[in-house]
């Protein structure tokens, strides 16, 4: 069963903001929110993670609801650059063995 | 500058040929990864070590063997036994540490086997 949900696809355009949704309805109590991007071709790169608290980083925010069941991650100003896979995971830890990889968000930036 | 390197990038085989990919890692991580990864498909785990000379099956592993013999690298063989070797292999290190909170990925070699 997967434990996150994403839409498969969606578009930005360029210099606006991209809010890019994620379901984890059946997430842990002790289990992170892990965001990953894949630029085609290449191998994933870690985005920002977090527990129950809202987190930003140089890259994106990222906004947990309250009973943690989604969270969305924000590309503030986002660029064509950005346009990758966007991979929304829940695990107990960081490491690469407790990290399951869907099929993520395809997330296209328009000029 | 610390990272993980895979290589070749693109690689080439006849049928029935078996082919190493070489991944290498300067980040002094005790665990190494390898995934497969098919068109528009998420990560598959084939193996993974956590400790030099030792390392697991992961949840694709027919077909496929590995070794640990040093901390820095974790070279995977696609044998003539898989069945269906064509694919994008990842290879991803990662802290044991307590805390830990991020995996780093290689560029990826993409196999063709013709």
């Amino acid at each position: 069963d997967a434990k996150t949900t994403q839409p498969p696809s969606m578009d930005c355009a360029e210099g606006r903001a991209a809010n890019l949704p994620c379901n984890h309805s059946t997430i842990s109590g002790n289990e992170y929110v892990y965001w990953y991007r894949q630029i085609h071709s290449q191998g994933p790169q870690y985005i920002i993670h977090g527990l129950k608290n809202n987190e930003t980083n140089e890259m994106a925010s990222l906004i947990i609801t309250e009973d943690r069941k989604s969270s969305t991650l924000i590309l503030p100003h986002a660029t064509l650059r950005d346009t990758a896979v966007y991979y929304c995971i829940v695990s107990p830890s960081g490491s690469a063995r407790q990290l399951t990889f869907g099929s993520g968000t395809q997330l296209t930036v328009l000029p | 500058d610390g990272g993980i390197t895979q290589s070749p990038k693109y690689l080439f085989r006849k049928e029935g040929q078996n082919v190493t990919l070489s991944c290498e890692q300067n980040l002094n991580h005790d665990a190494m990864y390898w995934y497969r990864q098919d068109p528009g498909q998420g990560l598959r785990l084939i193996y993974y070590s956590q400790i030099v000379n030792d390392f697991q099956k992961g949840d694709i592993a027919e077909g496929y063997s590995v070794s640990r013999e040093k901390k820095e690298s974790f070279p995977l063989t696609v044998t003539s036994a898989q069945k269906n070797p064509t694919a994008f292999y990842l290879c991803a290190s990662s802290s044991l540490l307590f805390g830990n909170t991020e995996a780093f990925f290689g560029q990826g070699t993409r196999l063709t086997v013709v």
